[in-house]
């Protein structure tokens, strides 16, 4: 069935640090992986996506890289800041909808 | 405007109550969702409207009722609610066939 598998479930690192947060998923037919980030009490925020016909994508500090061979995708924040702190999901897109990886809580102490 | 908007913010309802909950985006979006977010999890699908059709309900209890007034505005109803049905209610909006969800701020709801 539809799956999205998220690792690690908590990640602390010092600020400065990078983070990678990897994600798996189950249907080869997925063609898009938004990832969000949510900082407590507010809404789900969009911070890069990428589509199957691209392999790396990147926005200033954040970068996302897509493996459809293996079926896995990878976030990967440089030089952390504390704001960076917050839950980050990930998500693949099933037919009319996205699934959600269970999420990652990224600390990050100055 | 480039934001989905969401009222109420906080709800707090007993198990009799009716309450009904607003989602409203001028993006241009014909593809509006509902979704359901417990404390440290992911957000899960209720609801899916396109081109104000329900085109997805992810077997929702009936105590949930979508509605769709126009291409701008979602709304869901709430009756004979249960207390684990507590929970961040997520509004967001997508242009059709497209990928990209955008989120409200969410109602916290808490059912008594």
């Amino acid at each position: 069935g539809e799956n999205v598998e998220q690792h690690p479930s908590t990640l602390s690192v010092q600020e400065g640090d990078s983070a990678v947060i990897k994600c798996t998923y189950s249907d080869s037919a997925s063609n898009y992986f938004p990832w969000y980030k949510q900082e407590l009490g507010k809404r789900p925020q969009l911070i890069i996506d990428i589509r199957s016909n691209v392999g790396e994508k990147k926005d200033q500090r954040i970068a996302v890289t897509l493996n459809k061979t293996a079926k896995h995708f990878s976030l990967h924040i440089t030089e952390t800041q504390p704001e960076d702190s917050a839950v980050y999901f990930c998500a693949a897109r099933f037919t009319d909808k996205l699934i959600f990886g269970t999420g990652t809580r990224l600390q990050v102490f100055p | 405007d480039t934001e989905v908007t969401q009222t109420p913010k906080h709800l707090v309802m007993g198990m009799t109550n009716k309450k009904s909950l607003k989602c409203e985006q001028h993006m241009g979006h014909r593809a509006m969702y509902w979704y359901k977010q417990k404390a440290k999890k992911p957000p899960e699908l209720m609801f899916v409207y396109s081109y104000e059709k329900l085109s997805i309900n992810e077997s929702v209890p009936s105590r949930f009722s979508p509605e769709c007034p126009n291409s701008s505005l979602l709304n869901l109803h709430l009756h004979a609610l249960q207390p684990e049905d507590s929970a961040l209610y997520l509004c967001a909006s997508s242009q059709l066939g497209a990928d990209t969800q955008y989120f409200g701020p969410g109602t916290r709801l808490t059912v008594l």
